[in-house]
């Protein structure tokens, strides 16, 4: 089974700063990758499929990008309502599976 | 605007079976344009994907969950139900279930199960 590892766990940036993500399949998965948003105490929150299609009604400062095993998710400018712990899952099979979270807050 | 609501015992006693029910509005469980996903998460930990459902009763089970796990639809209510049976601690967690067009786009607002006795 295809496993799926995000890097840092946690992060902390200033207000501002560019925040990069990074999810990794241990197989290639074209683009059947997703990203949520999961604020705390909240239901996650869809913001990007397809590796890079933002969902309707997400800011423009968040961007996926990646294929195949290495992706990315981007904040351009992080603002403090962007604290949360993002997820990354794969869809390429049957099997959903979700990375294990990165939690990013303000420094 | 597709909604979807669980319901269910909040508490369940360990060996036994628990039993949610996920309530859809919005949208028609049978128009066959999605599959239906129970999600876990315990408390303080990451997401898991527990399985899915497609309008005819065909599911697909997390290999990990597979041998307590049945997911069930009553399309006349517009609504499908996960059952886990053999319950452990392990299994206190929110379960959410969520519209699953093979990523996850409405989610309910998850139900807090706590096993114990």
């Amino acid at each position: 089974d295809i496993q799926m590892t995000q890097s840092p766990s946690s992060l902390s940036a200033s207000v501002g700063d560019r925040v990069t993500i990074t999810c990794r399949a241990s197989q290639g998965i074209s683009n059947y990758l997703a990203w949520y948003q999961q604020k705390p105490g909240k239901v996650p929150k869809l913001l990007i499929y397809a590796a890079s299609t933002l969902q309707s009604g997400v800011p423009s400062r968040f961007s996926g990008s990646g294929s195949g095993t290495d992706f990315t998710l981007t904040i351009s400018s992080l603002q403090p309502e962007d604290v949360a712990t993002y997820y990354c899952q794969k869809y390429n099979s049957a099997r959903r599976t979700f990375g294990q979270g990165t939690k990013v807050e303000i420094k | 605007q597709v909604q979807l609501q669980e319901s269910g015992p909040g508490l369940v006693k360990p060996s036994q079976t628990l039993s949610l029910t996920c309530t859809v509005s919005g949208g028609s469980i049978s128009s066959g344009d999605y599959y239906w996903s129970w999600i876990r998460q315990p408390p303080g930990k990451g997401l898991e994907w527990i399985g899915f459902l497609y309008y005819s009763g065909s599911t697909y089970y997390n290999p990990s969950l597979k041998s307590r796990v049945t997911i069930s639809v009553d399309t006349s209510k517009n609504q499908f139900s996960l059952k886990l049976s053999s319950v452990t601690a392990a299994d206190t967690a929110v379960y959410y279930c969520a519209r699953d067009g093979r990523y996850f786009d409405f989610w309910g607002q998850g139900t807090l199960v706590t096993v114990s006795s």
